[in-house]
């Protein structure tokens, strides 16, 4: 299993972060979630949140006002969206594949994002 | 500050034993499984350890993991320099809903 991310790199304050994850070698449908993981220097590792092949989700509460995470099975991709972005959404964003939504075992290789005017 | 607590940095010499700890709680570590992640300088996280113990294939046996109450441990034997990295733990916080992490340990072989 592959996992690859990409959107934009830099995205202005109060905007909205966009990132895509292309599955590869594994289908979507399968017996897994799928998640969002950032890190960044202040808060080291940060859990998004999980999305099943269903549609059902898991957010991080302290997030769940601005994060949505959805899948489009069609294409075996997983997308999150990001809104009213800060500077403290700043950082490296992986996708992951969750055997559990709690737990990761395969990782993307990241994408880094940055905050600025 | 994280929500469980690991010591920024440990040491050992090729060929040693380390352990590194993990500190939680009674909403995650006391009550769910705990994982391990190993982090590369500029690399992504990768899965060393699941559900306390438990190797993913491809991690040696070198490496292991345990749990006691609200602690965790992660176990390297026979230390290699290729070892030197960030190790992670983990796990889902019931009062908090949402998975934690510790802040990671700097392992340096000497």
């Amino acid at each position: 299993v592959q996992l690859q991310e990409s959107g934009l790199g830099l995205v202005r304050p109060s905007d909205t972060l966009s990132l895509t994850c292309d599955v590869s070698g594994s289908s979507i449908n399968s017996v897994s979630y799928w998640a969002w993981i950032r890190q960044s220097p202040g808060k080291g590792l940060e859990w998004l949140g999980s999305v099943y092949h269903n549609g059902n989700t898991r957010y991080n509460p302290s997030l769940e006002s601005r994060v949505s995470i959805w899948v489009d099975t069609s294409k075996n991709q997983f997308f999150l969206r990001v809104t009213s972005v800060t500077d403290a959404d700043a950082g490296v964003y992986y996708c992951t594949r969750n055997p559990d939504y709690y737990y990761m075992d395969v990782w993307g290789k990241g994408t880094s994002v940055t905050v600025s005017s | 500050q994280s929500v469980m607590t690991q010591p920024p940095s440990a040491s050992g010499t090729p060929g040693q034993r380390v352990t590194l700890s993990c500190s939680g709680t009674s909403s995650n570590i006391g009550d769910n499984s705990v994982f391990w992640y190993q982090q590369f300088p500029g690399t992504a996280p990768r899965l060393l350890i699941y559900r306390n113990d438990q190797r993913p294939s491809g991690v040696p046996d070198r490496f292991s993991g345990s749990t006691s109450g609200a602690s965790a441990s992660l176990a390297i034997s026979g230390l290699r320099a290729e070892d030197e990295a960030v190790y992670y733990c983990a796990a889902w916080d019931d009062s908090l809903s949402r998975v934690v992490f510790g802040g990671g340990t700097k392992l340096t072989i000497l």
